[in-house]
């Protein structure tokens, strides 16, 4: 398989459930990204990973819990969630940190998965 | 600040051309991007454009920049029912080193009647 994967690509869960969201990139890319897609809003940065080290943590509440054993991996832990965390998450990669003067190097997109806290 | 703006929504007949604005804040940006976001998919890259350029055309697509106004668009040309989808403008921040950030518009929705 090609390019981002994200499963599972639906997932609804309750308040009190423990779930986790999984992306995989097969583009031998260093970097990987959470973002939260809401209805009539801009995407949202989550977390930035480079090389498995975080860079990045947008004030993301500590109900999600991001994971990123190896740079192809990267995972998004979920407890407690609530329902206004409803969302598409989008999971994405980058061969390098975006670099300011690069054309080619942006973020490859996987297809989200759909959540839906009830 | 950073942030991106965008129309929320574009109704054209097949055929015709279509033309998606964006305004931007951060000129330190010295890459514009479009995506766009199929029903159900995730965002796929359709074109980009260095921030020292005023039109870049790829085929169908033309984009065009206004650095003095921060205005970007994107034209699509002989518009077909295919290309209904979701179109997002990015720029990417350069300020305060490479973090990785994409800033987002909140997308244009573009529709194509037969």
């Amino acid at each position: 398989e090609t390019g981002v994967t994200q499963t599972p690509r639906h997932l609804v869960m309750g308040m009190t459930n423990k779930k986790s969201l999984k992306c995989e990139q097969h583009l031998g890319h260093n970097a990987m990204y959470w973002y939260k897609q809401s209805a009539k809003k801009p995407l949202e940065l989550m977390f930035v990973y480079n090389f498995k080290e975080q860079t990045e943590n947008n004030s993301v509440p500590s109900r999600f819990s991001p994971e990123c054993p190896n740079s192809s991996h990267l995972f998004l832990h979920l407890h407690t969630l609530q329902p206004e965390d409803s969302a598409l998450y989008l999971c994405a990669s980058s061969q390098d940190l975006l670099l300011a003067g690069s054309s080619t190097d942006t973020q490859y997109f996987g297809p989200g998965t759909r959540l839906t806290v009830l | 600040g950073e942030d991106v703006e965008q129309s929320l929504f574009l109704s054209v007949r097949e055929g015709d051309s279509s033309v998606i604005n964006c305004t931007y804040t951060d000129s330190s940006s010295t890459y514009l991007y479009w995506y766009k976001q199929e029903p159900g998919a995730g965002l796929q890259l359709l074109t980009y454009i260095f921030s020292n350029m005023d039109m870049k055309q790829d085929q169908r697509l033309t984009v065009l920049l206004n650095k003095k106004d921060k205005h970007l668009s994107l034209r699509i040309a002989d518009t077909q029912t295919g290309d209904s989808a979701i179109y997002f403008c990015a720029e990417s921040p350069s300020r305060g080193g490479n973090t990785g950030k994409l800033i987002f518009g909140q997308g244009t929705t573009l529709q194509v009647k037969p």
